[in-house]
This record gives C-alpha cells, sequence and structure tokens, in this order.
C-alpha cells in the first residue's frame, strides 16, 4: 500500500519567504508527526497531531513555525520569514496508534535550503 | 544537550561478520528505546526495539541489548551484508510522553563485500 508522501521533496528558499511543505499520511492513521532533521544529526521531534489536535507543539523552534491538520489527514507545516538556520529536511511521520514510540512510519522528507 | 549518544559517526565492516553499533542515553526516565535505520533519500525504516524490562531483544540477524545501569545499549548485526549499509538511529522514550521520541545523531554503518 502507499507509504507516507511528502511534498515536494525539495524546496530552496530565499532568506524570508514563506514555506509550506505538505504531508500525507498514510490513509487512516491517527496520529502524524513532524521532524526536523540537521545535516549530521537525527531527527528532532517538532509536533504532533491527533487526529485533527494539535497534543504536543513543544518542539517547534519559534513562532514563525506553524502546523496544521485541519481535516485529520493531510497536514502542512508552514515557516514564515525563512533564515538559514531553517534549512534541514523536514520529516513526517504517521501511526495508527496514539503515540510515537510503538509504531511510526515516516516519509521520505522534504529537503529546505534557504539562501 | 543530546540525552541520546551516538558516539562513532561511521563504522565499517567486512560482510559476513559482525557489526556493533553503540548508544549511550543520559535521561533515566527512558523506557523504551529504538533502532531506525535509513538509506539516502528515504525516511527512517523501524528495525528493533526493547522495553527496559527486558536485557535483550533478538529478531533475525539483529540483535539489542540494553545495559539499564550503564545506561548503554548495542545493537548487534550477525552476519553483516552489504544491504546493512546505512545510517542507523538510536531513539528512545518515556513512558510519561511516549509521543515524543528522541534520536540519537546516528551511525552511519559500510558493509564492504
Amino acid at each position: 500500500g502507499a507509504g507516507v508522501s511528502q511534498s515536494p521533496r525539495y524546496k530552496v528558499a530565499k532568506r524570508g519567504q514563506d514555506v509550506a511543505l505538505r504531508c500525507d499520511p498514510i490513509s487512516g492513521h491517527v496520529s502524524l508527526f513532524w521532524y526536523q532533521q540537521a545535516l549530521g544529526q537525527g531527527p528532532e521531534f517538532l509536533t504532533y497531531f491527533q487526529n485533527e489536535a494539535q497534543l504536543d507543539k513543544s518542539g517547534l523552534p519559534s513562532d514563525r513555525f506553524f502546523a496544521e491538520r485541519p481535516e485529520g489527514s493531510v497536514s502542512t507545516l508552514k515557516i514564515q520569514r525563512t533564515q538559514q538556520e531553517d534549512s534541514a529536511v523536514y520529516l513526517c511521520a504517521s501511526s495508527p496508534t496514539g503515540v510515537a514510540v510503538y509504531e511510526q512510519y515516516f516519509g521520505p522528507g522534504t529537503r529546505l535550503t534557504v539562501t | 544537550d543530546q540525552q541520546v549518544k551516538q558516539n562513532s559517526p561511521s563504522l565499517s565492516v567486512q560482510e559476513g561478520r559482525i557489526s556493533i553499533l553503540n548508544c549511550d542515553y543520559t535521561n533515566s526516565m527512558f523506557d523504551y528505546f529504538l533502532w531506525y535505520k535509513k538509506y539516502p533519500a528515504e525516511g527512517p525504516t523501524f528495525l528493533i526495539s526493547i522495553s527496559s524490562i527486558k536485557d535483550k531483544n533478538e529478531d533475525g540477524r539483529f540483535t539489542v541489548f540494553l545495559n539499564k545501569s550503564a545506561k548503554h545499549l548495542s545493537l548487534h548485526i550477525v552476519p553483516s551484508q552489504p544491504g546493512d549499509s546505512a545510517v542507523y538511529f538510536c531513539a528512545a522514550s518515556a513512558e510519561t510522553s511516549y509521543d515524543k521520541v528522541i534520536f540519537g545523531p546516528g551511525t552511519s554503518l559500510s558493509v564492504i563485500p
């Protein structure tokens, strides 16, 4: 079956531009997670949705980062006024359960480069 | 400060030999540990996990060992195969926040034919 998909796969933005990154989870998956992976590092938790409710956004690095999942399926991560330090791979994962630790499936990621 | 550490950024092993990847953690609240494998341009995929009530979990060629007193775990791959060449992430979570998984920086394994 179809896995988690993310688009675009690559995005180049000029400093100060706004970007929107899309995640299509596996159909029927309740939970959705966003991670940021800087070069040479492991994925770092950003935020978590259960259906349409954003239950944890403690990892969002600043108020320039905003995520939504209005119908409990597709999610969008928006970054306003991008900065060079936002350059990273943004990974989305979904889970059929309410928690990440037992079962989460990752998408291929969106590589964001801010110039 | 990193709560999950993988001090070897890379490891090279001959095909057929054992690969041992190490991981240390600092948060004593962690009680569930996972290993993920990542190929280039793909997302991480789950490999094996272990709960803190166990000290060993085995799945085919993959075995994870947990030493709680040392806050250390290791992943053993026997025998190593060229297709095992990938980046391996150690990850951990605490029962109080199982929605949040904390990843280490990864170890890049190369299995040489």
